[in-house]
């Protein structure tokens, strides 16, 4: 399957723990969104980058959220200080630049706070 | 800012009857529109989407969606469902762009078919 790849797919940390979650986009796919979707919600923005540079952050981005995508291949989301409020799907989506191509998604990583 | 509003949030409905979803925007720009599916434990799949030229798009599995500009709304429509149609249903948006945009989706549409 070469779709998007998201990695783990379920984290279960303590509150004020560290997490990281990565994903691979589909190889030729030069935009790298995450989005975060909580129960009965859909799917929010919050940042995307094209190639390695991060081109928009949601204000749902705090401070304790930091993404990167350092060699315009894979990305890294990593939430500092866990809150109870972190707990959610966090999804991967990537696509080509052009305007006129659909995004395409991951798995998700369910992220679990205690 | 763009925002999407589905109106239905549970929908139950017998295999072989017609489905009609709603779906309503609101941005002052051109956009494109998506729905989008997901199955019980799968992914975001794309079921079809609208970037200009006929408002009426036909898409995977039998799915289509008219985009009325007029009323901002882009309807997804199934003549005859089936069981296999159970899933959630997103309707999203993003500005009609060079680049490929972020999306803004709706709060989703759970739809159940009863065998």
């Amino acid at each position: 399957d070469t779709g998007v790849s998201q990695n783990p797919r379920h984290k279960i940390t303590k509150r004020g723990q560290n997490v990281t979650f990565r994903c691979d986009p589909i190889s030729e796919h030069n935009r790298l969104y995450w989005y975060r979707q909580t129960l009965g919600q859909g799917p929010e923005f919050l940042t995307y980058f094209q190639n390695e540079a991060q081109l928009e952050k949601s204000r749902l981005l705090s401070d304790r959220f930091s993404a990167e995508r350092p060699k315009g291949s894979f990305s890294t989301l990593e939430i500092q200080r866990t809150e109870q409020g972190d707990s959610a799907m966090y999804l991967c989506a990537s696509s080509l630049w052009d305007g006129n191509q659909p995004q395409h998604f991951g798995d998700g990583t369910r992220l679990s706070i205690l | 800012a763009q925002s999407v509003s589905q109106h239905n949030h549970h929908v139950i409905l017998s295999e072989a009857a017609s489905l009609e979803l709603g779906c309503n925007y609101s941005y002052g720009g051109t956009v494109n529109l998506f729905w989008y599916v997901q199955y019980p434990g799968q992914h975001l799949q794309l079921l079809l989407k609208y970037f200009s030229g006929d408002p009426l798009v036909k898409g995977i599995k039998g799915f289509e969606a008219e985009f009325i500009k007029s009323k901002f709304s882009f309807n997804l429509r199934k003549p005859s469902v089936q069981w296999s149609d159970t899933a959630e249903y997103f309707c999203a948006v993003n500005a009609h762009s060079f680049g490929n945009e972020k999306l803004t989706f709706g709060t989703g549409t759970r739809l159940t078919i009863i065998p």
